[in-house]
């Protein structure tokens, strides 16, 4: 069974500060997964990655393959970029295309104006 | 565009009432569906997962059900609700490993 670990489990930080995020997983995996959850409970996929490094606006997501470990960092940090951020991987078979995901138990940013 | 469809957004139910949660999504075909808990203070746990019309796959032992009636039509039942139901609960859905999930907005069910 893959166990992920997030830390930290809560940050808070100031407007424009850069933020960083980590992820850990105890099995080898085909790719990872950050998901960002607002405070009325949405979810939304914000990067599916395999390998190296994606970005999408002020957000950056690396991935250390050998070493089981993706950060996702965010840049100029915003009050709107408050909410939880959980790392997903795959675990188990693959069954005609599905498979399952395991979650972190997230991490609860705060960015103060 | 491919969008998911989840209702009711929240949802109060006394305990020994049935359940029935409805997840549709549009703009493909043949998806993964997925229902997921995030029982107060927890991460997300995978309940159910179909990968076609009538195909139920159950991850743990519980007092719900899921059906796929259509192939782009999640339902998520029970026959009598415990406490222990309560939770966040999300539909989701992908079209193979290679690519992401799409979440839905999610159910926020109170049994009191």
């Amino acid at each position: 069974k893959n166990e992920v670990e997030q830390s930290p489990q809560n940050l808070t930080a100031q407007e424009g500060e850069f933020i960083t995020i980590n992820c850990s997983y105890s099995v080898g995996i085909s790719a990872l997964h950050w998901l960002q959850q607002h405070p009325g409970g949405g979810i939304v996929s914000l990067f599916m990655l395999s390998s190296g490094k994606k970005k999408h606006g002020r957000l950056i997501a690396t991935i250390n393959i050998q070493e089981k470990h993706s950060s996702l960092h965010i840049t100029a940090s915003h009050p709107r970029d408050s909410a939880v951020y959980i790392c997903a991987v795959p675990e188990g078979p693959i069954i005609q295309g599905a498979q399952k995901l395991v979650f972190g138990q997230g991490t609860r940013l705060t960015i103060n104006p | 565009s491919q969008t998911i469809h989840q209702w009711p957004a929240t949802l109060v139910q006394p305990v020994g009432s049935p359940l029935s949660l409805e997840c549709t999504v549009e703009g493909t075909s043949n998806p993964n569906l997925y229902w997921y808990r995030q029982a107060a203070g927890r991460g997300l746990q995978l309940l159910f997962y179909s990968v076609g019309i009538g195909q139920i796959s159950s991850e743990v032992p519980q007092n719900l059900s899921a059906s796929r009636p259509q192939d782009r039509q999640f339902i998520l039942s029970s026959k009598k609700l415990l406490l222990s139901d309560s939770g966040f609960y999300l539909c989701a859905w992908n079209t193979g490993t290679n690519y992401g999930y799409t979440f839905g907005s999610g159910t926020r069910l109170t049994v009191v």
